[in-house]
């Protein structure tokens, strides 16, 4: 039992190169969300998706895309990396009728 | 747009002693959950509590208990006995329900918890 599983857990990127974060759920949720925590502060929402082929955009998508092509995979793709977008990334998932949120372990991406 | 404030950033507390950490929320809808999640130095988020609006009476798990005041819109923590494996940021979140159709999770910016021996 899996849970949320995030690739890489730690990335160094030069400004303007692009990269993809990898997220995989195996407990069927529909609901997958993408957040950022910047240091010593809170979470913020870059996108969600409720299902295969649905995305919405959260509180800050700016430089960020995601796709949703299966239940179990969540991609976050950076296209080019600027070094406000350093910062630890979370993947979570959920059942809309359940109230637990399960988190991957992060990945942390320092830009520079 | 539902917002939520953590106006602690930091507080401390002596072992055994009991603290309460601050949450206040801003929303139009009427029926809603709230969470408490802490997250310890491994960076795990692990859910502590949830209340529905819905059930008047407040959340108990353990050592940890809620004040929830709806017309205040006021979800405080409190944590009886701390302990020192208590130590850790904890976050604020707030979730609509499948009638507005929001199932976004939205977080307050944390208090980080200290405790000493």
């Amino acid at each position: 039992n899996a849970g949320v599983t995030q690739t890489p857990k730690f990335r160094i990127l030069k400004i303007g190169q692009s990269m993809t974060l990898q997220c995989t759920q195996d407990m069927n949720h529909n609901y997958m969300y993408w957040y950022r925590q910047d240091p010593g502060m809170g979470l913020k929402l870059i996108y969600y998706s409720v299902g295969a082929g649905i995305t919405d955009k959260g509180e800050v998508p700016n430089g960020y895309n995601v796709s949703r092509s299966t239940t179990e995979d969540f991609p976050l793709r950076l296209e080019l990396a600027a070094p406000s977008q350093t910062s630890v990334y979370f993947c979570a998932s959920s059942y809309p009728e359940v109230l637990v949120l399960t988190f991957g372990a992060g990945s942390r991406l320092t830009v520079l | 747009a539902q917002t939520v404030t953590q106006s602690q950033p930091e507080m401390s507390v002596q072992e055994a002693e009991t603290v309460t950490l601050s949450c206040t929320y801003d929303t139009s809808e009427s029926d809603y959950y709230l969470f408490w999640y802490k997250q310890p130095p491994s960076r795990q988020m692990i859910l502590v509590i949830r209340q529905e609006a819905y059930k008047q009476q407040n959340a108990t798990e353990n050592r940890f208990s809620v004040n929830f005041q709806k017309a205040a819109k006021s979800f405080s923590l409190k944590i009886s006995d701390s302990q020192l494996g208590d130590a850790a940021m904890y976050f604020c979140a707030y979730r609509g329900t499948h009638y507005s159709g929001t199932y976004k999770y939205i977080f307050g910016t944390g208090t980080r918890l200290k405790v000493l021996a």
